[in-house]
């Protein structure tokens, strides 16, 4: 079964308003995840990494106050995209790592579309 | 900073037949995780294999295999048997133990009946 859930799979906003994603570790306990983004045909590009209990480690070049993380449990992160644009379109994609042997498990993502 | 490349953009090949991908990283690192992705249209990414730089030999998993070079700083995968399902978009990536992730830019496999 599904090691990581992400939630919505897609979703469609108006400009200007926030959108949540959620990320959901079922396996193991995470306090660590991670947030990639991905254009279309494209690589995944880290945005940030989630620590539990703690600020997220935001990439260069990522906005923090426009990519807000929350990672306030150790099975759940989120990211909210806020006041979002056309340009914050996008596919995101959370990860796990399950830490005694490094591998690493994905959502199934969320295409966001910003009208 | 790490770096991960795949200079090849697109590949095909035809069932049954045989396939290399490339991959090439950089790291100053001595112990660290190579791994490959694939990602079918769903966009699901999937673990095909991944490779310890400690350990020398190669990874297998049934149809696939690498082929790591660390001196070289090269981690290539081998299909064999190609089937219709294998058509997906391969990532090669790098992480140092429980850190993030590095993505090459990704070659694009077309099967050919």
């Amino acid at each position: 079964g599904a090691v990581v859930s992400q939630h919505p799979s897609r979703v469609i906003c108006k400009s200007g308003t926030s959108v949540k994603i959620e990320c959901r570790s079922l396996d193991f306990q995470a306090t660590t995840m991670f947030w990639y983004r991905q254009f279309p045909k494209q690589s995944l590009m880290l945005m940030a990494t989630s620590n539990e209990g703690s600020k997220a480690t935001y990439e260069q070049g990522v906005e923090k106050d426009k990519f807000l993380i929350n990672h306030a449990s150790l099975t759940l992160s989120t990211l909210t995209v806020t006041s979002a644009h056309p340009e914050d379109s996008s596919f995101y994609i959370c990860s796990v790592k399950r830490p005694e042997n490094t591998e690493a498990f994905f959502g199934q993502g969320t295409r966001l579309t910003v009208v | 900073a790490q770096t991960v490349t795949q200079s090849q953009p697109e590949m095909s090949v035809q069932e049954a037949e045989t396939v290399t991908l490339s991959c090439t990283y950089d790291t100053s690192e001595s112990d660290y995780y190579l791994f490959w992705y694939k990602q079918p249209p769903s966009r699901q990414m999937i673990l095909v294999i991944r490779q310890e730089a400690y350990k020398q030999q190669n990874a297998t998993e049934n149809r696939f295999s690498v082929n790591f070079q660390k001196a070289a700083k090269s981690f290539s995968l081998k299909i064999s048997d190609s089937q219709l399902g294998d058509a997906a978009m391969y990532f090669c990536a790098y992480s140092l133990g429980a850190q993030k992730l590095v993505f090459g830019q990704g070659t694009r496999l077309t099967i050919n009946p």
